[in-house]
């Protein structure tokens, strides 16, 4: 099955630096979701990307769904203690009929930690 | 908008009893629901996908007689832990996608189940 190889694990950071992370996948997928999980909490969907090359912000968040469709990234500007957290990126598959049901896989996440 | 509850929160039970968690979608009409498994540090593992009136589609590896989910209506969907054992302890987290929403899921709060 399609996996999903997110990078990095783990980060950690000061409070005011910039923040990149990225997935990448053997093959192409039809949507890239970025999510954010707060310990205990359930994911929270950051960003929705569904064209090849598209480049979308929220707020200090940015996140390009790659030209190849196997790749995406996040970037956080300006980081702050809140942005703590684990970081899921999630892809939808094009399965052989050339739609998606629905299903996501998803990366392993990048765990972000904040200094203040 | 979009908004998905679960209910319980947390549950504590016995080895040997079932649990029901309930998925609930408050604001929109969810045409699928997932139920998803979470391990400490880990990412989210698909557990089923269900659809309205119909039988849900279990990700191999995952026993339908010990994981029973029914979803009745176009927001509620129920997962039932059967015969419960100290191995099913986890963190189950429900997610639900509307009509047009395009493989967007938005997540439950999750569930922490602890069987002792």
């Amino acid at each position: 099955g399609q996996q999903l190889n997110q990078s990095p694990q783990s980060m950690f950071i000061q409070e005011g630096e910039d923040v990149s992370m990225n997935c990448t996948s053997s093959s192409i997928f039809n949507t890239w979701l970025w999510y954010k999980q707060d310990p205990g909490e359930g994911p929270v969907l950051l960003i929705a990307l569904y064209k090849a090359g598209e480049l979308t912000s929220n707020g200090r968040l940015t996140a390009q769904f790659g030209t190849t469709r196997k790749d995406s990234f996040l970037n956080i500007s300006a980081s702050i203690p809140s942005d703590v957290g684990i970081y899921f990126c999630a892809g939808a598959p094009i399965n052989a009929g050339g739609t998606s049901y629905g299903k996501l896989t998803f990366g392993q996440g990048t765990i972000l930690t904040v200094h203040p | 908008g979009a908004v998905v509850s679960q209910h319980p929160s947390r549950v504590i039970c016995k080895s040997g009893t079932s649990v029901k968690i309930e998925c609930r979608s408050l604001d929109f009409q969810a045409t699928t629901m997932f139920w998803y498994r979470q391990f400490p540090k880990q990412s989210l593992m698909l557990m089923a996908t269900s659809n309205e009136g119909s039988k849900a589609t279990y990700e191999q590896g995952v026993e339908k007689d010990k994981f029973l989910i029914n979803h009745a209506s176009l927001t509620l969907s129920t997962l039932t832990v059967t015969s419960a054992h100290p191995e099913d302890s986890s963190f189950y987290i429900c997610s639900a996608s509307r009509l047009g929403s395009y493989n967007e899921q938005f997540f439950g709060p999750g569930t922490r189940l602890t069987v002792l």
